[in-house]
């Protein structure tokens, strides 16, 4: 079974600042998904990684195959950035279902 | 991307009530799954929604709590039955799409279920 942990649990953070959530998982993996949840509940994919590195406007998210371990970075934090960030593993063995860390909720401060 | 909505948006219910979910997607997709996440958790996985047969539920749920239809390609139901104040949960429709050799998988905006 693949466990999933993220770090930190909760993160605050001034406006501008520059924000890393990390996440490890303790099996091989065929992808890896950071996920956003704003308050009112319904999720957006942000990346799906299987190696290297995706930048999306002010959003980096790598990933280290070797290491077992992923972190997601938003530049230039903004108050709408305030969500729960989800880190989801997909694992061949699991039959491609995802398994979920506890999630990062992320306050940006104006 | 894979368009997802889901009605209703939320609801609140009284206990011994069943409320069905729908899912609908602007595309046809390869899997469908419906999950839970209960106040402060992550999300569980309940059952993934076969089309034209009977879903295949992970353990702890079972068809008679959560029964779930996928009569076509694009759209599914999740019924919560018996509803208690456990069951209060955000319920959401996730999908996945095949495109070449990449799976992407979306998620629906949730339903936001109270029951008092």
């Amino acid at each position: 079974k693949n466990e999933v942990e993220q770090s930190p649990q909760n993160l605050t953070a001034q406006e501008g600042e520059f924000i890393t959530i990390n996440c490890s998982y303790s099996v091989g993996i065929s992808a890896l998904h950071w996920l956003q949840q704003h308050p009112g509940g319904g999720i957006v994919s942000l990346f799906m990684l299987s190696s290297g590195k995706k930048k999306h406007g002010r959003l980096i998210a790598t990933i280290n195959i070797q290491e077992k371990h992923s972190s997601l970075h938003i530049t230039a934090s903004h108050p709408r950035d305030s969500a729960v960030y989800i880190c989801a593993v997909r694992t061949k063995a699991a039959g491609n279902k995802l398994t979920f860390g506890g999630g990062t909720r992320v306050l940006v401060k104006p | 991307s894979a368009v997802i909505s889901q009605k209703p948006s939320r609801d609140i219910c009284q206990r011994g009530t069943s409320l069905t979910i729908q899912c609908q997607v602007d595309s046809q997709v390869t899997m469908m799954f419906w999950y839970r996440q209960q106040p402060g958790q992550s999300l569980t996985l309940i059952a993934t929604a076969n089309q034209g047969s009977e879903a295949t539920y992970e353990s702890g749920f079972v068809i008679d709590k959560f029964p779930i239809s996928r009569p076509n390609l694009t759209f599914s139901t999740l019924t919560v039955s018996n509803m208690s104040p456990e069951d209060s949960s955000i319920y959401l429709c996730s999908v996945v799409r095949t495109s070449g050799r990449a799976e992407e998988q979306y998620f629906g905006p949730g339903t936001r279920l109270t029951v008092t």
